[in-house]
């Protein structure tokens, strides 16, 4: 079974808002990745938080981690169109890394 | 940054026959690459972990004569699909891990394989 769950499935906003993306996981991690995926093509890394960190910051995005909770999030901020993809958690544990369902995210113009 | 890349990004094949897809870590040494497969509008669900110079590391219902991984160089892994039927058709992905660095993974751009 998948160890990561992700909320929402789906997330439909307008150019310049927030998106918000959550990321649950069952078992201890080593670290903690978000990946985009345009429809059709691989994946694109975002970001990487290690299990001693709380919160990463790269660009446009800001990702968390709660190890008490098992639970990340993702957030873009100012979406552009550009943005929408599905977007990814994978959670590390030994070097084998298993997705989350994934969050399919449509910013309109 | 660590480049990967596969080969073929699509392909159509008709049942019964076998496909080979590459995988390659263009400017770093990868002792480990994974090989997934993912459904259309679903999560990619690993296959199989191919570590250089030894057997490939199958996941609970993958068929291993079925799928068959080689990791002959530490820049190369290969997917073979053998004996293909239309439910093999799918979006496969590898990801090459840089050697030392933390299990970082890099991922290449896909295999759309399609079974007629």
């Amino acid at each position: 079974s998948q160890q990561g769950e992700e909320d929402p499935q789906a997330l439909s906003i307008q150019e310049g808002e927030n998106a918000t993306m959550n990321c649950s996981y069952k078992t201890s991690i080593n670290n903690l990745q978000w990946y985009r995926q345009n429809s059709g093509r691989g994946l694109v890394h975002l970001i990487l938080i290690r299990s001693n960190e709380r919160e990463k910051h790269s660009g446009r995005l800001r990702v968390t981690l709660d190890t008490s909770k098992k639970s990340s999030s993702l957030l873009i901020t100012a979406s552009r169109a550009a943005d929408t993809a599905s977007y990814f958690c994978a959670t590390d544990d030994a070097g084998k890394s298993t997705f989350g369902d994934g969050t399919t995210l449509t910013v309109k113009p | 940054g660590a480049v990967v890349s596969q080969h073929p990004s699509r392909v159509i094949c008709k049942s019964g026959t076998s496909v080979k897809i590459e995988c390659r870590s263009l400017d770093f040494q990868a002792t480990t690459m994974f090989w997934y497969r993912q459904f259309p509008k679903q999560s990619l669900m690993l296959m199989a972990t191919s570590n250089e110079g030894s057997k490939a590391t199958y996941e609970q219902g993958v068929e291993k004569d079925k799928f068959l991984i080689n990791h002959a160089s530490l820049t190369l892994s290969t997917l073979t699909v053998t004996s293909a039927h239309p439910e093999d058709s799918s979006f496969y992905i590898c990801s090459a891990q840089l050697a030392g660095a933390g299990y970082e993974q890099y991922f290449g751009p896909g295999t759309r394989l399609t079974v007629t």
